[in-house]
């Protein structure tokens, strides 16, 4: 059975204090990896979709890399703006096209 | 270009009741998917419907049912329900096998 587990379940940080999240996954065949951002009471907003190890991508403070068997985000001088759930999800070649979730990491920024 | 709309976006039942959700996919979508997501957990997949029959399908009872329309647009009916019931009901839509875009999701909440 596919599963993603994801930690710490929550991190605070300081506003600049660099830190990184894991999502470690065990599938019969990953086709993708998503990281998403939820902020409290809305729906999951895409970040970044990661295909095959050794893939990195970015996008301002936020940084995705890839291994066979955990994707890592990396979180640079954060703000209190990207105090949110960050999700990872995984899309596998085996039965249904669906996206199997881990729990999330809450990450709060404090200024 | 519209993205993923739902509604409504708050909900309150009585157990034993039905209750049927709403989601209109991004233009250009052809795929959507429903996800459950309960406080604190991450979203789980229900089902998925691809030109308008269903293509997949999670540990749900039957009493969860969907249906994708013509123009791509989604319902998700729960029969029954029960306390469990209660949770953000997340709608996905998407062209290919990447690229979910969700919506902001509908709270339900059954007493």
């Amino acid at each position: 059975e596919d599963q993603v587990t994801q930690s710490p379940e929550a991190l605070r940080l300081q506003e600049g204090e660099s830190s990184s999240l894991n999502c470690s996954y065990t599938v019969s065949g990953l086709r993708g990896l998503f990281w998403y951002r939820q902020d409290p009471g809305k729906g999951p907003e895409f970040l970044f979709t990661l295909y095959s190890a050794g893939e990195e991508k970015e996008k301002e403070r936020l940084k995705a890399t890839l291994t066979k068997k955990e994707s890592f985000l990396h979180i640079t001088a954060p703000k209190p703006e990207d105090s949110a759930t960050y999700l990872c999800a995984v899309f596998t070649q085996g039965g249904s096209e669906k996206l199997v979730f881990g729990k999330g990491t809450k990450l709060t920024v404090n200024p | 270009e519209t993205g993923v709309t739902q509604s409504p976006t708050h909900l309150i039942k009585t157990r034993g009741q039905q209750v049927t959700l709403r989601c209109s996919s991004q233009s250009g979508h052809n795929t959507v998917s429903w996800y459950q997501q309960a406080l604190g957990q991450g979203p789980q997949f229900i089902f998925q419907y691809y030109r308008e029959e269903e293509n997949g399908r999670g540990n749900f009872p039957p009493r969860f049912s969907g249906l994708q329309f013509p123009n791509y647009s989604s319902e998700l009916n729960v029969n029954a329900l029960e306390l469990d019931d209660s949770a953000l009901y997340l709608c996905a839509s998407s062209q290919a096998s990447y690229g979910y875009t969700f919506g902001s999701g509908t709270r339900l909440t059954v007493v």
